[in-house]
C-alpha cells in the first residue's frame, strides 16, 4: 500500500510570513506530485504539480522535489489570512487508473 | 469546478436504506473517481472508471458500488447504507494540464446516515 504522509498540523504563521509544508511518500518510483488547497466545506483545488526534482515557482506558491529523499514540500511566501486552509499532497499512482493516493492533509492558520 | 457536478449535496438517510449518488461532467474524460473524506483519513479512493462500463476497486470500495452507463454520468450505491459511511463524498475526473494528468474535484455531496 502506498503511503503519503503529511503532519496534520494545525501550522501556525502570523501574517506576511514563509509557510512551509512537507510532505513524505513511499514509493520510490513515484513521478507526480500535486499540492491541494481545500477551504472548510468546500473542495479540493488544485495549486500546483511538480514532477522534475528542484524547485517550481507559481506566484507565492513554490513547490519542492527530492526524489532521492522522496520528499515534496510546498512554500507560501508572505503567507495571508486567506492562505488559511488545509493542504494536501498527492501522488499520482499512473499504473492503476491515473489514481491519487492523498495524504491527510496539514491545516494552516495564518494569524492577522 | 471543472464542469463537474454533484447531486444530490446534501442527503439524511436512515440505516439499511439504498442511497445513489450522481457526479456529471461536461468535459468528455475517460476517467471518473469516487472518493469519500473523513476527518483524519484524508481522501480515500472508493471505486473509478476509466471508461463506459469499466470500473474498478478503490481501497474502501466494500459497502459500494458503481455504474457508468455513459461517458458524463458516474453514480455511486450505498446498497443499504450504514452510519459508518455518513461522509462527505467527492466525485472527481482526470485531466490533462501541462502536459500531465490531474484531477479535478466536484463540490461534494455531505451524506449523514442516522
Amino acid at each position: 500500500q502506498k503511503e503519503v504522509e503529511q503532519n496534520s498540523g494545525p501550522l501556525s504563521v502570523p501574517e506576511g510570513a514563509i509557510a512551509s509544508l512537507n510532505c513524505t511518500y513511499s514509493d520510490r518510483g513515484s513521478q507526480s506530485f500535486f499540492w491541494y488547497r481545500q477551504y472548510s466545506g468546500k473542495s479540493p483545488e488544485l495549486i500546483m504539480s511538480i514532477y522534475s526534482n528542484g524547485d517550481k515557482e507559481d506566484g507565492r506558491f513554490t513547490a519542492q522535489l527530492n526524489k532521492a529523499s522522496q520528499y515534496v514540500s510546498l512554500l507560501i511566501r508572505d503567507s495571508q489570512p486567506s492562505d488559511s486552509a488545509t493542504y494536501l499532497c498527492a501522488v499520482l499512482e499512473r499504473e492503476y487508473g491515473n489514481k491519487l493516493v492523498f495524504g491527510a492533509g496539514t491545516i494552516l492558520r495564518v494569524k492577522s | 469546478d471543472a464542469g463537474i457536478t454533484q447531486s444530490p449535496r446534501h442527503k439524511v438517510t436512515e440505516t439499511g436504506t439504498p442511497v445513489t449518488l450522481r457526479c456529471h461532467q461536461t468535459e468528455n474524460h475517460r476517467y471518473m473517481y469516487w472518493y469519500r473524506q473523513d476527518p483524519g483519513h484524508g481522501l480515500r479512493l472508493i471505486h473509478y472508471s476509466y471508461g463506459v462500463k469499466d470500473t474498478d476497486k478503490g481501497e474502501v470500495s466494500d459497502g459500494y458500488s458503481v455504474s457508468r452507463s455513459k461517458t458524463e454520468d458516474f453514480l455511486l450505491t450505498l446498497e443499504s447504507a450504514t452510519s459508518s459511511q455518513t461522509s462527505v463524498y467527492f466525485c472527481a475526473i482526470s485531466g490533462r494540464q501541462g502536459g500531465t494528468d490531474t484531477q479535478y474535484f466536484g463540490p461534494g455531496t455531505r451524506l449523514t446516515v442516522l
